[in-house]
């Protein structure tokens, strides 16, 4: 597609339940990025990958959380035993290459954790 | 976020000019961007400036001090669609330019 797609759009889940975010970045875009955004704060960076290697998984907020890229293309993010404090919208970015800023963001997946 | 400081909400009439004002922490500064939301929309990429400066693109210019950690955002010629938070994001010297955000400023503009 001609950009970011990312899935599902919103998902309503129960405590305790995993759930799986996926991102399919830009043709040919390697860098990767997630980053989470809750009402009212800025973009929280998650985990970014070079290709399918993920250098730097610094801001996993626990180890509930875990992403992976196949490919050098899709990317999911999986959050396991979902907390309340989940909730966000969880953005996928992707880039040509790591030494730009210059991101192009998907719509993000609503996550709304009961 | 990180030690990136920006107003929460602003308010201008159309067809004025704004200025959005962004401080950060200046250690591992690697550049100074920013971002346009919509409400309910992806973030979208406005500019970047890496040196000391005004830079210039149509009615949006962006301005960067390194020296006191200081950029703003201008936008002229004010718009309703213009109406969106505004994120500055400062790009850090870790590999992979990892951009910590701003919590972003909310512009609305009344006619």
């Amino acid at each position: 597609g001609a950009g970011v797609s990312q899935s599902p759009s919103n998902k309503v889940t129960e405590k305790g339940k995993d759930v799986e975010l996926r991102c399919d970045p830009i043709s040919g875009h390697t860098a990767l990025y997630w980053y989470r955004q809750s009402l009212g704060q800025g973009l929280e960076f998650l985990i970014y990958f070079q290709g399918n290697s993920a250098p730097d998984k610094s801001g996993l907020p626990s180890d509930r959380f875990s992403a992976e890229r196949t490919g050098g293309s899709v990317s999911t993010l999986t959050i396991q035993r979902t907390q309340q404090e989940d909730s966000a919208v969880y953005l996928c970015a992707s880039s040509p290459h790591i030494d730009t800023g210059e991101l192009f963001f998907g719509e993000g997946s609503r996550l709304t954790v009961l | 976020g990180q030690n990136i400081d920006q107003p929460t909400e602003m308010t201008a009439t159309e067809g004025a000019i704004v200025q959005i004002n962004c401080t950060y922490q200046t250690s591992g500064f690697n550049g100074l961007f920013w971002y346009q939301q919509h409400a309910g929309e992806a973030p979208t990429f406005l500019s970047y400036n890496v040196l000391d400066g005004l830079e210039e693109k149509g009615r949006f210019s962006s301005f960067l001090s390194r020296s006191k950690g200081y950029s703003y955002l201008l936008l002229k010629e004010l718009q309703m669609k213009d109406s969106a938070s505004y994120l500055c994001a400062r790009g850090t010297l870790e590999y992979g330019n990892k951009l910590v955000f701003g919590a972003g400023t909310i512009l609305r503009v009344k006619s």
